[in-house]
């Protein structure tokens, strides 16, 4: 499969610990981005990556998110002391060039 | 920044019959409109898109429509199945770092056999 990838598929876990998430996006797309999606609503915009660079976060991405994209290839979303209002669906998409994003099939977050 | 706005949040139609969700935007700089189907418990799949030079695009059984000047792009399904069933969702492009997308709410659709 050459699609992009996620993992894990499900995380349960308690309040105040923290979590991280690996994308791995389709090989040679040197965008990838990180989207939110709660019940019910369409996917919410985090953060996006050029290659290895971080180059734009959302204010919905607080200080206890950390989003890192090593070597350009696979990124990892760390939420640190989560909340459950944390509680929702983390999308991973990358894309080669312009704005035709492809999604991995995301990585559903519950805290307790 | 971008608006979407997405409706009907809910639709059931009979198999065979048409489906049509509509979509507007608020940033008249976007050109690149994207829909995607989303199973459940599934990331989003595109399915088809239109660029701002473009009216109107198909793709088999599914169109989209796009009028730029009153910033309204509109997704048709025809020959409705059971399979078409799915949440559907629009996005619109933000020309910013990453072109990153803005998404509307979702449509529920049903297709009864």
């Amino acid at each position: 499969d050459t699609g992009v990838s996620q993992d894990p598929r499900h995380k349960i876990t308690k309040r105040g610990q923290n979590v991280t998430f690996r994308c791995d996006p389709i090989s040679e797309h040197n965008r990838l981005y990180w989207y939110r999606q709660t019940l019910g609503q369409g996917p919410e915009f985090l953060t996006y990556f050029q290659n290895e660079a971080q180059l734009e976060k959302s204010r919905l991405l607080s200080d206890r998110f950390s989003a890192e994209r090593p070597k350009g290839s696979f990124s990892t979303l760390e939420i640190q002391r989560t909340e459950q209002g944390d509680s929702a669906m983390y999308l991973c998409a990358s894309s080669l060039v312009g704005p035709l994003q492809f999604f991995g099939p995301g990585t559903r977050l519950t805290v307790l | 920044g971008e608006n979407v706005e997405q409706h009907p949040s809910t639709l059931s139609v009979q198999e065979g019959d048409s489906a049509v969700i509509k979509c507007t935007y608020s940033d008249s700089a976007s050109n690149y409109f994207p829909w995607y189907k989303q199973e459940l418990g599934k990331g989003p799949q595109l399915i088809i898109d239109i660029r701002s030079n473009v009216g109107e695009k198909k793709d088999q059984r599914i169109a989209v429509t796009l009028n730029k000047t009153a910033k309204h792009f509109s997704l048709h399904i025809t020959e409705t199945q059971p399979e078409d069933s799915a949440v559907y969702f629009c996005a619109a492009e933000v020309l910013e770092y990453g072109n990153k997308l803005v998404f509307g709410a979702g449509t529920i659709l049903r297709v009864k056999s």
